[in-house]
């Protein structure tokens, strides 16, 4: 089967790190996307992982260990706006498999 | 400036009516998809084509249809048949391989 698992919900205060873990099981995997998400708007593509390892975009990094079929993105110095939800989505074949999202709290 | 629309932003119809969401895209992708959220929930597939004239069913098509008679353009059809029609629908593009480019949505509620 397919299945993709990230948490709920997850807090964290202003400045801080923080590191959104997702777990995946689909067959014909070809990558790893990682989505932002404010409440009410479309998502907006922020990584793409293909190979095992880090890859670091600004304050935003995201990593993917393909014989695990674990991947997390890991945010740094958080501001207010990163206040939103977070969608890993697994790539197989030919379409996306989205998780249901973390929904992520910044308190000042 | 490429990119995608979706109209209307929001949408209300009567139970048994069926609607028509309009997708459109400039940027030359050739996939197209067809997404639904519900409140608190991840993105679920409705449809997708990946060529002009050609889609395939996602995870959840029951209760709608969709055409693909030009690259541009993919709209979706939610037909009276769809049980709980009421939630966004997102609409998206991409090249082969790479990520998805989403419309802003269309918020439909049916009562």
């Amino acid at each position: 089967g397919q299945n993709i698992d990230q948490p709920t919900e997850m807090t964290a205060t202003e400045g801080a790190i923080v590191q959104i873990n997702c777990t995946y099981q689909t067959s014909g995997f070809n990558g790893l996307f990682w989505y932002q998400q404010h409440a009410g708007e479309a998502p907006t593509f922020l990584s793409y992982n293909v190979l095992d390892g880090l890859e670091e975009k600004g304050r935003f990094s995201s990593f993917l260990s393909r014989s695990k079929g674990y991947s997390y993105l890991l945010l740094k110095e958080l501001q207010m706006k990163d206040s939103a939800s977070y969608l890993c989505a697994a790539y197989n074949t030919d379409k996306l498999i989205f998780g249901t999202g973390t929904r992520l709290q910044v308190f000042p | 400036d490429g990119g995608i629309t979706q109209s209307p932003k929001y949408l209300f119809r009567k139970e048994g009516q069926n609607v028509t969401l309009s997708c459109e895209q400039n940027l030359n992708h050739d996939a197209m998809y067809w997404y639904r959220q519900d409140p608190g929930q991840g993105l679920r597939l409705i449809y997708y084509s990946q060529i002009v004239n050609d889609f395939q069913k996602g995870d959840i098509a029951e209760g709608y249809s969709v055409s693909r008679e030009k690259k541009e353009s993919f709209p979706l059809t939610v037909t009276s048949a769809q049980k709980n029609p009421t939630a966004f629908y997102l609409c998206a593009s991409s090249i082969p391989n790479a990520e998805q480019y989403f419309g802003p949505g269309t918020r439909l509620t049916v009562t």
